[in-house]
């Protein structure tokens, strides 16, 4: 499957500073899902998005699908130190979703 | 409701020895997967199985084999260790396309 890139790949902000991690691919996806995995955790599962300009909210967490599908974003306002971890995009191909990573973007927040 | 449970959680390996991770799940889900998760970088598929009896490959499965005999069950196989497989090994599991339940994971280490 193609990959998918996510950019930063590092960012680190003051705790109540604004955050977005984007996912990009050259091809239309048929769905995309978020995770967040905290140091020396596993994976946890954050969303699904499956509609062209779809867009989601989780409490401060805010989850964009692009019009065309081929690009995804996180937003989160005013980040706390909770929020510390690698968050991943994985595309779905069609059919069976066989989710492909992507390269993921380690938040640090400091106090 | 256990999720998705994995052992063992560490493991030390010569080169050359061969081991078995296992997995278990106990939500019903019909798809489950491995993924490989190398130190700083995103996940790798190394194979997957959409139920009892049907598996297939993933991104990187030289050097694994996986079966499903029950719904419950996925095991990964390593044969003939060697340290390009030191790796942390998630196992995930999901109710067909929705959102994958990850594993603690196994931290394995080849010398």
């Amino acid at each position: 499957g193609q990959q998918v890139m996510q950019i930063p790949q590092y960012q680190h902000v003051q705790e109540g500073e604004d955050f977005t991690t984007y996912c990009n691919s050259s091809t239309t996806l048929s769905n995309i899902q978020w995770y967040k995995q905290r140091p020396g955790g596993h994976p946890v599962f954050l969303i699904q998005l499956v509609k062209s300009g779809e867009v989601k909210k989780q409490k401060r967490l805010t989850f964009q699908f692009g019009e065309a599908k081929k690009n995804s974003s996180l937003h989160i306002t005013a980040t706390q130190t909770t929020d510390v971890g690698t968050y991943f995009c994985a595309r779905g191909d069609t059919g069976f979703q066989k989710l492909v990573f992507g390269t993921g973007t380690r938040l640090l927040v400091s106090p | 409701n256990a999720g998705v449970t994995q052992t063992p959680k560490f493991r030390i390996l010569k080169i050359g020895q061969s081991m078995t991770l296992q997995c278990a799940q106990d939500m019903n889900h019909n798809y489950m997967y491995w993924y490989r998760q190398d130190p700083g970088m995103g996940l790798k598929l190394i194979y997957y199985s959409v139920g009892a009896g049907i598996t297939d490959k993933g991104e990187v499965p030289n050097g694994y084999n996986v079966s499903r005999s029950t719904t419950e069950d996925f095991p990964l196989r390593l044969e003939l260790a060697a340290p390009s497989q030191t790796s942390v090994y998630f196992c995930a599991s999901s109710y067909l396309s929705g959102g994958l339940t990850f594993g603690q994971g196994t931290r394995l280490t080849v010398v």
